[in-house]
């Protein structure tokens, strides 16, 4: 039964190109959410989404951010123009429900991106 | 989200039980208890989670004081692959989807 799957694991972009991060929920979960890491710091929300859905987007900065999940196939998180201050490890995580019915959630290993 | 306070850091002795404590004293009735805990470099991991009752499962105990406001993630027998942040969190059952994580126990095991 193969868990949150998230690629790449590591991912090095120069300042100002896109990076594209992919998640593949557990088997059926269809509610997702990611998190970023900046080096030394929490986690902190960034989104959660369902199936062609954006539920909450109270976390992701204004700008160069945005997310997806389609009907099919993987969640994508895409940074535009990134900057050093991007640098961080980012998780995704999925649930199968809402947590208002006694789910929790389940992580991947995380993207780590490195900004040059 | 009820508000969590954990201790920044514990010590613990290998191959004994470790409590971890956790305060949230706000918690609502129908607020569940999440317990993750990260590795260096991985992810969050699951270990455990509640409502009112008392929880067992192959990783660790947790331990709901009867008035909810506080709760202990019990590892019974302290490995060194056991050295990680833990974190207690509250998710809500009405709204707010997320579960918001805060700085956690980092915790030592000693050899």
């Amino acid at each position: 039964n193969a868990g949150v799957m998230q690629n790449p694991r590591h991912l090095v972009r120069r300042r100002g190109q896109e990076a594209r991060l992919r998640c593949s929920p557990m088997k059926g979960h269809s509610h997702v959410y990611w998190y970023r890491q900046l080096p030394e710091e929490g986690l902190k929300f960034m989104v959660y989404l369902q199936k062609e859905n954006i539920i909450d987007e109270s976390g992701m900065p204004k700008e160069r951010f945005s997310a997806e999940f389609p009907k099919e196939g993987p969640s994508i998180l895409r940074i535009q123009q990134v900057v050093r201050g991007d640098s961080a490890a980012y998780f995704c995580a999925s649930s199968p429900s809402r947590l208002n019915s006694g789910n929790t959630i389940y992580f991947g290993e995380g993207s780590w991106l490195t900004v040059v | 989200d009820a508000k969590t306070t954990q201790p920044n850091s514990m010590e613990s002795n290998e191959e004994e039980p470790v409590h971890l404590p956790c305060n949230h004293s706000t918690i609502s009735g129908t607020d569940y208890i999440h317990w993750y805990r990260q590795l260096p470099s991985q992810g969050p991991e699951y270990v455990i989670h509640g409502l009112t009752s008392n929880v067992n499962n192959r990783m660790a105990s947790l331990a709901i004081a009867e008035d909810r406001k506080s709760s202990t993630l019990i590892l019974h027998r302290a490995t060194l692959r056991d050295a990680a942040v833990y974190y207690c969190i509250t998710s809500t059952n009405f709204g707010n989807e997320k579960l918001t994580f805060g700085t956690g126990t980092r915790l030592t095991i000693i050899p």
